[in-house]
This record gives structure tokens, C-alpha cells and sequence, in this order.
């Protein structure tokens, strides 16, 4: 099976920058992802990784070590809006994506 | 990303009757959808893949007699919850994968009175 943590909660400040780690324990890796999820709406897609190393999408990058089943998400310059639940999810071959509890992020002035 | 409705956005039903959520591609034909469960504050949780023109497989723990779904067409999945009660009350999400990548609908909230 697959197991996937990432913590529970997290708290920061307007314009400063928010790391979320997630490891994970799988087999047939087949990419890691992140989306963001707002209170009683769907996930939308941030980033994905496949490969090593960091992806940059704006004020968003992700991170990922295959050896050692862990990714993070990076959000810089936080706004107000950035107050929402993150997802890691991870895919194994060409199953769908199953996902981790999520991480609350509470953005703060 | 790919296009996904969901309809009804929200529902509430009495105990025991029917609820059918109808999931739309809009822009591409997918004739794989997935359809997703979420209690409060807890993970998206699978419940099915839904195979254009050929039955569904469910997870480990849903009842497919419960839960039906058809997948008519390249377009349009439905999920009927059959008999509903209060313990069914969640969110309902579709998702399809479009450039490797899932897409989700916008959800279905589900009350059982």
C-alpha cells in the first residue's frame, strides 16, 4: 500500500515564505503532486514531480527526493489568499493519485 | 488543465431515496473518470474508476451496489448513491486525467436528512 504524511497544520505570516514536507512510502513510483484546496471546493493543480530536484511556478516551487520519498512544497511572498488545505499526492504507475491527509495552512497578517 | 463539471453542485435528499451526480468531460473525450469521497476535514478517499463502456471498479470498501456508476458515454459519468442515509453525506469529487495529470470537478456536497 502507500502511506503519506504531511503535517496537520500550519501557521505564517503575509510575505514570508512556507514549507510543507511530505514523505512517502510506495511502490512503482509514478510522480508526486501537490494541489490546493479551499474550504468546500475541489483540489486544483499546483506542481508535479517526477525527477529529482525543483520545479518553479511563480511563488510556488516543489521539491522531490525519490531516495528518500520526500517532497515539499514552497510558497513565497505569502498572500491572505494562500489560506487553504495543500494535498501531496502520490501516484503509483498508472493508478490514480491517492492522497495525503493535507495540511492546513492559516496565512496571517 | 482539463475542464471538468460536476452537477448538482449541492443536494439534500431525505433518507432513503436516490441521488444521481452526473461528472462532464468539457473539453476532451476521457474514458477513464474517477470519482472521489471527502468526510470534513479529512483526505480525498477513491472510491471508483469509472471505464467508458464497461463497469466500474471499486475500492476496497464501497459497495458497488450502492454506489452505481455508469460511464455511457466518452463524456459524462454518473454516480447514483441508492438509498442514501445520513452516513453518505460528503463531498462527491469527479477527476479525469488529461497530460498526466488529474483534474477534478468542482464537487457535489450531499446532505441526507
Amino acid at each position: 500500500g502507500q502511506n503519506i504524511d504531511q503535517p496537520t497544520e500550519m501557521t505564517a505570516t503575509e510575505g514570508a515564505i512556507v514549507q510543507i514536507n511530505c514523505t512517502y512510502q510506495t511502490s512503482g513510483f509514478n510522480g508526486l503532486f501537490w494541489y490546493q484546496q479551499h474550504a468546500g471546493e475541489a483540489p486544483t493543480f499546483l506542481s508535479y514531480n517526477v525527477l529529482d530536484g525543483l520545479e518553479e511556478k511563480g511563488r510556488f516551487s516543489s521539491f522531490l527526493s525519490r531516495s528518500k520519498g520526500y517532497s515539499y512544497l514552497l510558497l513565497k511572498e505569502l498572500q491572505m489568499k494562500d489560506s487553504a488545505s495543500y494535498l501531496c499526492a502520490v501516484r503509483s504507475g498508472n493508478t490514480p493519485l491517492v492522497f495525503g491527509k493535507g495540511t492546513r495552512l492559516s496565512v496571517i497578517a | 488543465g482539463a475542464v471538468v463539471s460536476q452537477h448538482p453542485s449541492w443536494v439534500i435528499c431525505k433518507s432513503g431515496t436516490s441521488v444521481k451526480i452526473e461528472c462532464r468531460s468539457l473539453d476532451f473525450q476521457a474514458t477513464t473518470m474517477f470519482w472521489y469521497r471527502q468526510f470534513p476535514k479529512q483526505s480525498l478517499m477513491l472510491m471508483a474508476t469509472s471505464n467508458e463502456g464497461s463497469k466500474a471498479t471499486y475500492e476496497q470498501g464501497v459497495e458497488k451496489d450502492k454506489f452505481l456508476i455508469n460511464h455511457a458515454s466518452l463524456t459524462l459519468s454518473t454516480l447514483t448513491v441508492t438509498s442514501a442515509h445520513p452516513e453518505d453525506s460528503s463531498f462527491y469529487i469527479c477527476s479525469e486525467v488529461w497530460a498526466d495529470t488529474q483534474y477534478f470537478g468542482p464537487g457535489t456536497r450531499l446532505t441526507v436528512l
